[in-house]
Parts: C-alpha cells; structure tokens; sequence
C-alpha cells in the first residue's frame, strides 16, 4: 500500500520559511501521478497549496502562489514544500497526497503535521 | 474560485442509523466532486469521486449522488468506524482546487 509521510519543524518563527518533506513509501515517484500539499488551519477548512508531477509541472493554489515552492526529489523518493515569509495566519495541518493525473482527487494522504508560527 | 459548503456541521445519529450528508457548489461543478473520510490521527480516505463511483476498497453503503451545484454522500446503515469527519472536493474548475469544511458525523 502508497504510504505518505509528512516530516519538519513543528514551529516556525514569524516571517521565515516553512520548509516540510513528504516520503513516499511502496511507490515511485517517477512512475507517475502528482504529488501535492493541503493544509488545515485551526477551525477552518482544508486549503488547497498546489501539486507537481515527477518531471516538474507544477500548479500552486493563486492565493499563496507568490510565497510557494514544491519541488520534487526523485532519488529519494520525496517531495517538499517551502512557503515563505510566514505568519501566524500560515498555522495549520499540512497534508501530503497522491493526485490523480486527469481525475484530479487525492487517493493516499499523509497523516499530518501541525506546523505553529510563533516567535 | 468556487465556495464549497457542507450541512450540517455536525451529525449526531446512532449505529444502523442512515447518514445523509450535502455538500453544495458556489457554482456548478458538473460531476467534478469528491468525498473524503478523515478520522482522529489518520490519513484522509478518499471514498467517492465524479460524484458517485464509489473508490476501490469502499464498501456499498456508502453512496455519491448529485450533479451541479447539489451533492449527497448517504450511508445507509452507520457502522462504528464509520463515525469520523467527511468532506467534499470540486475539481471541475481550478486552480484552485476546493474543499467543503466538513461535516462531522457523531454518535449520539
């Protein structure tokens, strides 16, 4: 079974960068799909941040795309996010999933990781 | 961008008890919808994509309907695993893609 795990700091102090990675687990990331990053801010709903495909096309979400970055990382079978110049506003539940390429759904998620900004 | 909403927030029903939960499009979606199961500490599960095929794995008691603007995910006889949070996902026009905040189906 696809097992997706989230890793990274769990506190990011106001305006520096949140960085996250996603392992990939009993599945390449080359062999296909897209990899993408939800987030879930405390009491709301989830957000979408954006998805890759293996070979670098890439489509972020247009509200954050100015201050993210994913990217993806073959040889070790992972995919990360980078989203900058946080605020307390950025606090949420990150996920990691597998996209469908043409059915654009989510068929294996990552648990999740509370990230907190605050100094 | 298009606003999904879900009703109700909370479900409070026994076991046995059926399920029926709406999910509605700011704008219609076609049959571009998903539904997700997430439950304390773990993964979400996808269960239900173009509105009513049931994702592999999914047993038959849970049901997509809809199209447009109007969808309905219905379980027909709660187990007790099936006692979690369950939200929907249009794709049909994106970036970006959205999601409906949750209902949460309880026991009562």
């Amino acid at each position: 079974q696809v097992q997706l795990q989230e890793s990274g700091p769990g506190l990011v102090k106001p305006s520096e960068t949140l960085s996250l990675t996603c392992t990939v687990s009993n599945f390449s990331i080359s062999s296909g799909y897209y990899w993408a990053w939800m987030r879930q801010p405390p009491g709301k709903g989830l957000e979408w941040i954006g998805s890759t495909y293996h070979s670098g096309n890439i489509d972020y979400n247009p509200s954050l795309e100015s201050r993210v970055t994913i990217s993806v990382d073959t040889s070790k079978n992972q995919f990360s996010l980078r989203l900058r110049s946080v605020t307390a506003a950025d606090t949420a539940v990150y996920y990691c999933a597998r996209r469908w390429e043409i059915v654009v759904v989510h068929d294996y998620w990552g648990q999740g990781t509370l990230v907190t900004v605050s100094s | 961008e298009i606003v999904m909403t879900q009703s109700p927030a909370t479900l409070s029903l026994s076991p046995g008890e059926r399920a029926t939960l709406s999910c509605r499009a700011s704008q219609s979606v076609s049959k571009n919808l998903a539904w997700y199961q997430r439950k304390p500490g773990q993964a979400p599960r996808l269960l239900v994509f173009g509105a009513s095929t049931r994702a592999t794995g999914v047993p038959a008691r849970f049901s997509g309907s809809g199209s447009g603007t109007d969808f309905t995910l219905t379980i027909s006889s709660l187990q007790s695993e099936d006692f979690a949070v369950y939200f929907c996902q249009q794709y049909d026009n994106w970036p970006p893609i959205t999601f409906g905040p949750g209902t949460k189906v309880d026991i009562k």
